[in-house]
């Protein structure tokens, strides 16, 4: 079974919306990243979430890390077409010098204006 | 300025044939080199990395292998391509745990 899951698989959003996409660890992770990636480009990092209960923001999205450091949430706030793409946690569960991320399978945000 | 490299963007090879990706990175000195293929329903698949010149790590068997024979170069390679090796395929390095992989822009591989 994955590792890493993320939900929705797809979302479909009308413009102004709020919107929220998880991702569930099946064990505790050192670290948590949220990547962007536009259909067929590289991916683009947003944010990184390192300790229990951690929530960072930038511009109107907002990841929270949960206590246990299994479960984390990337809300984006009043969505605008320029949010549309692919979302993608990665997670490190080495913590030490062997430093690889597990990627989730992503989750395909569609703002309709 | 650190930059990474990945060419071609897309490459539409016959079943059979070799292939050769090839990454760079600017602007660092020994970085951590990754390889992940991006498979549509499959999410990201981490391929192959490598921690130095000439260390090779290999995360899935596959038809694939990986070289780095210079400090900033990796490279991609197969003999014999197969169908399934049809995918989005990209290059990232690890800068520090704050800000994770950066990735190269991809290159889109179609085996026919």
């Amino acid at each position: 079974s994955q590792e890493l899951e993320q939900s929705p698989q797809s979302l479909i959003v009308q413009e102004g919306k709020n919107l929220t996409i998880n991702c569930t660890s099946s064990k505790t992770l050192y670290g948590l990243y949220w990547y962007k990636q536009k259909y067929g480009e590289g991916l683009i990092f947003l944010m990184m979430l390192q300790k229990g209960g951690e929530e960072k923001s930038h511009e109107k999205i907002t990841a929270k890390l949960d206590e246990k450091k299994q479960q984390s949430s990337l809300h984006i706030t009043a969505s605008q077409p320029s949010h549309a793409g692919i979302y993608l946690c990665g997670a490190d569960y080495s913590g030490g010098s062997n430093y690889k991320l597990t990627f989730g399978k992503g989750t395909l945000l569609t703002v309709n204006p | 300025s650190q930059t990474i490299h990945q060419w071609p963007a897309t490459l539409v090879q016959p079943v059979g044939s070799p292939l050769s990706l090839e990454c760079t990175v600017e602007g660092t000195s020994n970085p951590n080199l990754y390889w992940y293929r991006q498979a549509a329903g499959r999410g990201l698949q981490l391929l192959f990395y490598s921690v130095g010149i000439g260390q090779i790590s290999s995360e899935v068997p596959q038809n694939l292998s990986a070289s780095r024979p210079q400090d900033r170069q990796f490279i991609l390679s197969s003999k014999k391509l197969l169908l399934s090796d049809s995918g989005f395929y990209l290059c990232a390095w690890f800068k520090r745990r704050t800000y994770g992989y950066t990735f190269g822009s991809g290159t889109r591989l179609t085996v026919v």
